[in-house]
């Protein structure tokens, strides 16, 4: 399967600060990416679509103030979390949809986030 | 809405045993169906791709099967072995190419 990386692997962030993770696609140029979201214990669940060139599309219930999503070219897409408290407190995991080539997700290896 | 549901939740087997994992979904309209492993702590590892076209796909000891008018999965896995315990998770690919994913299964094989 397609290599996709996923920087920082862990984070920990007082509450308050804001935290930048990255997911960078290897293997393919990917106009589509996915971020999730799994709390401890339970399933994956999609957070937003990443689109390069044009805005995030958020899941409902997802602040997209909180969680800015940057997809600035085809092979990164970026997350930030804004002002952090400790209940963004999860694992987050990227993953990469190059369309054109393939009609499956590749996955990131994750990046755990924990607000103090 | 589409919806996800796998069973049993928790699951304890002594080495050896062959076992089924179960997967449903609500709506039948999927492109694909795709079974994974999570170690504890980490990522996601494919394991099967079952394209909406297709019945089952097989690797190694594992084999699952695809029922796209019943909205049904099942995972086999045989000969199960301490290695093999992690949650397995299922998720289905429908409209605007997302994965939705189910509620996961937790293995535990003992030696």
């Amino acid at each position: 399967g397609a290599v996709v990386s996923q920087h920082p692997s862990r984070v920990i962030c007082k509450s308050g600060t804001s935290v930048k993770i990255e997911c960078r696609s290897l293997d393919f140029q990917a106009t589509t990416m996915f971020w999730y979201r799994q709390f401890p214990k339970k399933s994956l669940m999609l957070m937003a679509t990443s689109n390069e060139g044009s805005k995030a599309t958020y899941e409902q219930g997802v602040e997209k103030d909180k969680f800015l999503i940057n997809h600035a070219s085809l092979t990164l897409s970026t997350l930030t979390v804004t002002s952090a408290h400790p209940e963004d407190s999860s694992f987050y995991i990227c993953s990469v949809f190059p369309l054109l080539v393939t009609d499956t997700q590749y996955f990131g290896p994750g990046t755990r986030l924990t607000v103090l | 809405k589409q919806e996800v549901t796998q069973i049993p939740a928790a699951l304890s087997v002594p080495e050896g045993e062959n076992l089924v994992l179960n997967c449903s979904f609500t709506d039948s309209a999927i492109y694909n169906l795709q079974w994974f492993r999570q170690d504890p702590g980490k990522g996601l590892t494919s394991l099967l791709l079952i394209q909406s076209s297709q019945r089952e796909q097989t690797s190694g000891r594992l084999n699952a099967s695809l029922d796209k008018s019943s909205g049904r999965s099942t995972l086999y896995i045989a000969a199960s072995q301490p290695g093999d315990s992690a949650t397995y998770l299922c998720a289905v690919m429908a409209g605007t190419y997302k994965y939705i994913f189910g509620t996961g299964t937790r293995l535990k094989v003992l030696a």
